[in-house]
């Protein structure tokens, strides 16, 4: 069984842009969380979706955003880059029914310069 | 909302000694803790977890507990080796649909 893929791995972009990353669950999981990792501020939750639609969202500024496809397929959007934006973002996968047993990718490092 | 604390943020032990980590919740109504293993340059591994209704669950060199009346729960590694160096997440989450709320990270080094 696959595991969780996410695309790219590696990502540089200056200061105003925009970047959108990419995440594909495991095959039969509904549920899509990504969540920001920097040094200072360990696994920080941005939000999660479920059959298309955000159901959980974190404490992030609205220039962060999702959405899920109809194959459980995700994207992260963040608009007008700052360089604290300059982490690993991972996402993880799960059945989203309970336990909400999740299984992460390897993140992708975004560099802002 | 959920709030959980990780003690300690870093530990260093000798080769075949046990490797003790705590965690506290804030939500009473928490009912599912995963732990997880996160190796430089990879995605956070789950290695074990444990439900509300178990006190106790072992896999191996791994063991978790958990205190409902305290709120706290710890994993334990047994004979650590080289390969258990690397960061420990716990977490905590209530339901389903509920989001799951990380630990700060306990940074595990074993030295040979």
């Amino acid at each position: 069984k696959a595991g969780v893929t996410q695309t790219p791995r590696y990502l540089i972009k200056t200061r105003g842009q925009q970047v959108t990353l990419s995440c594909s669950p495991i095959s039969g999981h509904r549920s899509v969380s990504w969540y920001q990792q920097t040094p200072g501020q360990g696994l920080q939750f941005l939000f999660e979706y479920f059959s298309e639609t955000q159901r959980n969202k974190g404490n992030f500024p609205g220039r962060f955003s999702g959405r899920q496809f109809s194959n459980s397929r995700s994207e992260m959007n963040v608009s007008t880059l700052e360089l604290g934006d300059s982490a690993l973002y991972l996402c993880a996968s799960s059945l989203g029914d309970s336990p909400n047993e999740q299984f992460f990718g390897p993140g992708t490092r975004l560099t802002v310069l | 909302g959920e709030n959980v604390e990780q003690h300690p943020s870093t530990l260093s032990v000798q080769e075949g000694d046990s490797a003790v980590i705590k965690c506290t919740y804030s939500d009473s109504a928490s009912n599912y803790f995963p732990w997880y293993k996160q190796e430089l340059g990879k995605g956070p591994q789950l290695i074990i977890d444990i439900r509300s209704n178990v006190g106790e669950k072992k896999d191996q060199r791994i063991a978790v507990t958990l205190n409902k009346t305290a709120k706290h729960f710890s994993l334990h590694i047994t004979e650590t080796q080289p390969e258990d160096s690397a960061v420990y997440f716990c977490a905590a989450t209530k339901t389903s649909y509920d989001k799951v709320i990380f630990g700060p990270g306990t940074s595990l080094s074993v030295i040979p």
